[in-house]
């Protein structure tokens, strides 16, 4: 089963700063099955990047993914207030696992 | 629109049976697998399975194996997913998600409202 390492566990930031999130493998998965996801307490996670690299439906352009391997980012270039969230990465290739998240809290 | 609306919350206790229905609407329902999520609270997102619509075809995790059923109903556009000999660390929120792609990759665009299971005695 492939592990999913994210991190840091969170990252306190002020609005208007860029936002770097990290999300590590324990073998390498391809582009295409590597995804992120935004979740507000109380709400069903939001599906932000796919491919690494591609931004869904309806997210903003300060939203951007990159990476391939073993190492993927995430990068929320200026922070908006909605922004503050916990962040998970998923991979499809094996078992579909998750990672832990990263907090992403107001300073 | 795409919706995905899951069944109401239950309590359980140990040693019973769930069995949480995803009714999906505003697509074709065979055409995009379903997936089942769960998240026990204040933890992370944890993966249990899929279900091919068309099909009947499943995958579960490996944690599930054995004490997971995932089916489906294609006349009304539900899924289901059964989970038996229910434990204490099993209380969690149950999600559905559909999982779309397309060249770049794969990704669960929409999700289920959540169904909160509680097993308790």
């Amino acid at each position: 089963e492939i592990v999913l390492t994210q991190s840091p566990g969170t990252l306190s930031l002020s609005p208007g700063e860029r936002a770097t999130l990290s999300c590590r493998a324990s073998q390498s998965v391809s582009s295409s099955y590597l995804a992120w996801y935004q979740q507000k307490p109380g709400q069903a996670p939001r599906l932000l990047i796919y491919g690494a690299s591609s931004r869904a439906t309806g997210i903003p352009d300060r939203f951007s993914g990159s990476g391939s391997g073993t190492d993927f980012t995430l990068t929320i270039s200026r922070l908006e207030p909605e922004d503050f969230a916990v962040y998970y990465c998923q991979q499809y290739g094996s078992s579909h696992t998750f990672g832990g998240g990263t907090k992403v809290e107001i300073k | 629109q795409v919706q995905l609306v899951q069944s109401g919350a239950e309590v359980k206790k140990p040693g019973a049976s769930v069995k949480v229905s995803c009714k999906a609407s505003g697509y074709t329902f065979t055409g995009y697998y379903m997936h089942w999520v769960r998240q026990a609270p204040g933890q992370g997102l944890e993966w249990m399975g899929w279900i091919n619509p068309n099909s009947g075809g499943t995958n579960y995790a490996q944690k599930f194996q054995g004490r997971v059923t995932m089916t489906r109903d294609t006349s009304i556009s539900t899924a289901y997913m059964e989970l038996s000999r229910l434990r204490s660390d099993d209380t969690a929120v149950y999600y559905c998600a559909r999982l779309d792609y397309d060249s770049s990759g794969y990704g669960y665009d929409y999700w289920g409202q959540g169904t909160l299971v509680t097993v308790s005695s």
